[in-house]
């Protein structure tokens, strides 16, 4: 079965500040990867899919990049607006598997 | 505009059972392959079920294989999940989520989600 880990668990930072989130495979998944932003209360959303492909509507300052087994999620300019979870999600087999999450406080 | 709605959670004590429903408008339903997906109190994302466009196909996380069916009507654009047997560690907000319309299981539109809450 592949895991997913996620680093860090959380991190705190200051608007404008360069964020980055790791997610890392078990075995490798190709591009076969998406992350979501989760908002207290709120359901997912999709932020990237296929490891780097932004979901339309967006803001470009989130972009994704790996491929195999490490995927990074960067926020280039962090907003207040992106306080939130992220969890990154595997799709290659009939089984999604979510990765366990990483908190962003600003 | 896409809008799924999610129906059917409540309060329910262990060993019973509970169906959860989801009202999908603003798009092609039967072009789309649709799961469930939970989340129990501050926990994590947990992939629960998933069934094909045309329902011919249906897959179970581990936790729920035999317990929670999931099915489809594509005349009436509704999802289903019958939850039979449930656990206290069945204790979740369940979301209903659409997958890709290219067949890939991510998920690009959600519902609100409903709170299924079991305890004696």
């Amino acid at each position: 079965d592949i895991h997913l880990t996620q680093s860090p668990p959380t991190l705190s930072a200051f608007v404008g500040d360069r964020v980055t989130i790791t997610c890392r495979a078990s075995q490798t998944i190709n591009t076969w990867l998406a992350w979501y932003q989760q908002k207290p209360g709120r359901a997912p959303k999709l932020l990237i899919y296929k490891a780097s492909r932004l979901e339309s509507g967006v803001p470009s300052r989130f972009s994704g990049s790996g491929s195999g087994t490490e995927f990074t999620l960067t926020i280039s300019s962090l907003q207040p607006d992106d306080f939130a979870t992220y969890f990154c999600q595997n799709y290659n087999t009939n089984s999604p598997l979510f990765g366990p999450g990483t908190k962003v406080d600003i | 505009q896409v809008q799924l709605v999610e129906s059917g959670g409540g309060v329910v004590q262990p060993g019973r059972s509970l169906r959860l429903s989801c009202a999908a408008s603003g798009f092609s339903f039967s072009n789309h392959a649709m799961a469930w997906v939970r989340q129990a109190p501050g926990k994590g994302l947990e992939w629960v079920a998933l069934i094909s466009y045309d329902g011919s196909d249906k897959y179970y996380a581990d936790s729920v294989n035999g317990r929670f069916p999931i099915s489809r009507d594509n005349s009436k654009n509704t999802l289903h999940l019958q939850m039979n047997s449930l656990r206290a560690e069945d204790t979740a907000v369940y979301y209903c989520a659409r997958s890709d319309s290219s067949g890939w299981f991510y998920f690009d539109f959600w519902g609100q989600g409903t709170l299924v809450t079991v305890s004696s």
